[in-house]
């Protein structure tokens, strides 16, 4: 099983700040996965095939990385970012999450 | 549009066996995997393993073996989840999802086990 390390599990951010946000895998994978969940709602696909934004989702957002070692990106935090993110590999059986990501505005 | 709607909240004691669906529209239902996410409250996602809505045939993650089916009405695009002899440890969110790409999501039938 791949195991997918978060990093960090909770962080804030200011208005305008730079994040990023990085999901190690226990072995390489061939694309991470980013998701979007807000409290009480389903995750919403986000980032796909490591650097792919889903539709709708702003462009100071980005995704990159290879082998084992991925992150997701905002270049410019706004307070509508304030959410929990997912990594996701599906390039081997069992699909396997990271611990997800709080990340809060300041 | 593409639309997952699952079935609503369940209340079951431990023991007790339970039964979520998730319709499918605004697609082909054979031409997509259907697989099934946990969450337990305020916690993390994990995959329970998908079936294949051509054929069948389920695959489960191995925490979601013995007491867990997925099964088909390919009929009525519904996969289904069931889950027998229920544990405290079963109380979660349920997610159904469809395959290739992850990019719909049902909303989620929070299962509650209690006595």
């Amino acid at each position: 099983e791949i195991v997918l390390t978060q990093s960090p599990t909770t962080m804030a951010a200011s208005p305008g700040e730079k994040v990023t946000i990085t999901c190690r895998a226990s072995s390489s994978v061939s694309y991470m996965h980013w998701f979007q969940q807000k409290s009480g709602t389903s995750p919403k696909p986000w980032i796909y095939d490591t650097s792919k934004l889903a539709s709708g989702v702003p462009d100071r957002f980005s995704g990159s990385g290879s082998g084992t070692s991925y992150s997701l990106t905002i270049s410019s935090m706004e307070a509508e970012d304030a959410a929990t993110y997912y990594c996701l590999q599906r390039s081997s059986y069992p699909l396997t999450f990271g611990s997800g990501t709080k990340l809060e505005i300041k | 549009q593409i639309q997952l709607v699952q079935s609503g909240p369940e209340l079951k004691k431990p023991g007790e066996s339970v039964k979520i669906s998730c319709k499918a529209s605004g697609y082909t239902f054979t031409d997509y995997a259907m697989h099934w996410v946990k969450q337990v409250p305020g916690k993390g996602l994990k995959w329970m393993g998908w079936i294949n809505t051509y054929t069948g045939k389920p695959t489960y993650a191995d925490d979601f073996k013995g007491r867990f089916v997925f099964s088909l009405e390919a009929s009525a695009s519904t996969a289904n989840l069931q889950i027998s002899n229920l544990k405290n440890e079963d109380t979660a969110n349920v997610f159904c999802v469809r395959g290739y790409g992850f990019a719909y999501w049902g909303q989620g039938t929070l299962v509650t086990v209690s006595s």
